[in-house]
């Protein structure tokens, strides 16, 4: 069975930082693609971040890229996202998420909060 | 980047009944589109793939279909079990891109 648990999440200041984990089993990490998601409370989804599956090539959208840091050690089968200069717009759920060539996001962890407040 | 244009917005059918969604992308991404389910609290669920491939559980009442840069979602009888909001997904070109998503509600 595929699982990704996902852990870091909380409460962080405007322009501090904070590090995502994700640890991935039931499947060879190093197969796949792995990305984050997040969704804003109320809202709907949004793509975060991509790696592929051997870590030599990362993917941002502009409302991140700069701030986040996409990273993974196959050796541990984790996933991480480093967040740096978070913002108030950065309050939301972030799934972990997997995907391939095929299927771009096939499974999605249970997610973890991430609130951005003073 | 590629928008994705998502209607409707909400939508109450009756239970048995056909329902369809429907995503116009702002461009060609040939069969690159996704359908994903996120019931109440929970986290989303794949659908569809490729534009017209069941994901392996999902039951047959739920298909995709593509019609130029038009992609849609049917389900042919209405469960209770299929309220919940529906995503589509662009993986054509980055940065990914979400519909905007359609509440389903049972009447």
């Amino acid at each position: 069975e595929v699982q990704l648990v996902e852990t870091g999440g909380g409460l962080v200041q405007p322009g501090r930082s904070l590090k995502l984990s994700c640890v991935a089993s039931g499947f060879t990490f190093n197969n796949y693609w792995m990305s984050w998601t997040r969704q804003a409370p109320g809202k709907g989804l949004e793509w975060v971040a991509s790696i592929t599956n051997s870590g030599g090539s990362t993917y941002y959208p502009d409302s991140v890229k700069g701030r986040f840091t996409i990273s993974r050690d196959n050796a541990q089968n984790t996933l991480y996202l480093q967040m740096n200069s978070l913002r108030s717009e950065d309050t939301a759920t972030y799934y972990c998420t997997r995907g391939d060539l095929v299927v771009p996001i096939d499974y999605w962890g249970q997610g973890v909060m991430v609130t951005v407040s003073s | 980047d590629i928008q994705m244009t998502q209607s409707p917005a909400s939508l109450s059918a009756s239970l048995e009944e056909i329902v369809t969604i429907t995503c116009q992308a702002s461009q060609d991404i040939g069969n690159w589109l996704s359908w994903y389910q996120q019931k109440p609290g929970k986290s989303p669920q794949l659908l569809i793939y490729g534009a017209t491939s069941l994901a392996d559980g999902v039951p047959s009442r739920f298909s995709g279909s593509r019609s130029g840069t038009q992609y849609s979602l049917k389900i042919s009888r209405l469960q209770v079990e299929d309220i919940g909001i529906y995503y589509c997904l662009q993986a054509y070109s980055a940065p990914l891109t979400f519909g905007s998503g359609t509440k389903l509600e049972i009447k």
